[in-house]
């Protein structure tokens, strides 16, 4: 069974940093794309970036409006995905979901773990 | 800001047919498949159509998608009320700002 697990989220002052980590299970996690969604409170989904996997260049892409603050990274030995957060603001508050990218020509977020929560306030 | 347009809601009896709308530009729909999601409140996001009109595993053939032009719709057929959920269209584009884009969301309640 695929399980996608975050953790990580929690309070932190705008201008600070966090990371979230999204550990995999029931797949081979280095076969497959690694994607973040976020969701703000009582609001509709954004996108927010995703990493290849290796063999199409482990490269990443992003939402212009994280771009050059956040950091999305992979770990294959340990089937996990991170999502560094740099220069937090308020805005940035959501839920942040991970999960899976399947390459069939375009790549398809077939699998969503269950989101961690993080809000940004002094 | 979400580049696809979707009503805010929709509604319907069960067993009736409700069908929910996904307005996108040449860069995403009009060039590239469209996704369904499903988020049942307090859950997660669920995959329910992919390539236009494709239901992965275990996704009742009640739900069912089409794409024509710069625009998609998705049909849920003999409403039930384990329907009730917010209604998620996605798509690629290929604008380098925001590569991946969803719709703004249709709420839709089982009367």
């Amino acid at each position: 069974e695929v399980q996608l697990v975050e953790s990580g989220g929690g309070l932190v002052q705008p201008g600070r940093s966090l990371r979230l980590s999204c550990t995999a299970s029931g797949f081979t996690f280095g076969d497959y794309a690694m994607s973040w969604v976020r969701q703000a409170p009582g609001k509709g989904l954004e996108w927010v970036g995703f990493i290849r996997s290796k063999t199409y260049g482990g490269t990443t892409q992003y939402a212009a409006s994280v771009k050059g603050r956040f950091t999305i990274s992979r770990d294959d030995s340990k089937s996990i995905a991170y999502l560094q957060m740099t220069s937090l603001k308020t805005e940035d508050t959501a839920v942040y979901y991970c999960t899976r990218g399947l390459w069939f020509g375009e790549y398809c977020f077939d699998y969503w773990g269950q989101g961690t929560l993080v809000t940004v306030s002094s | 800001q979400s580049v696809l347009t979707q009503p805010p809601s929709a509604s319907g009896t069960p067993g009736q047919r409700v069908t929910i709308s996904c307005s996108g530009s040449s860069s995403n729909i009009g060039s590239n498949y469209v996704y369904w999601y499903q988020q049942l409140p307090g859950t997660a996001p669920k995959l329910l159509i992919y390539r236009n009109n494709q239901r992965p595993s275990g996704v009742p053939d009640r739900f069912s998608g089409s794409k024509s032009g710069t625009s998609a719709s998705l049909a849920i057929s003999g409403l039930r009320s384990e329907d009730e959920a917010a209604y998620y269209c996605a798509a690629w584009d290929d604008s380098l700002s925001v590569p991946y884009v969803f719709g703004t969301g249709t709420k839709v309640t089982v009367l």
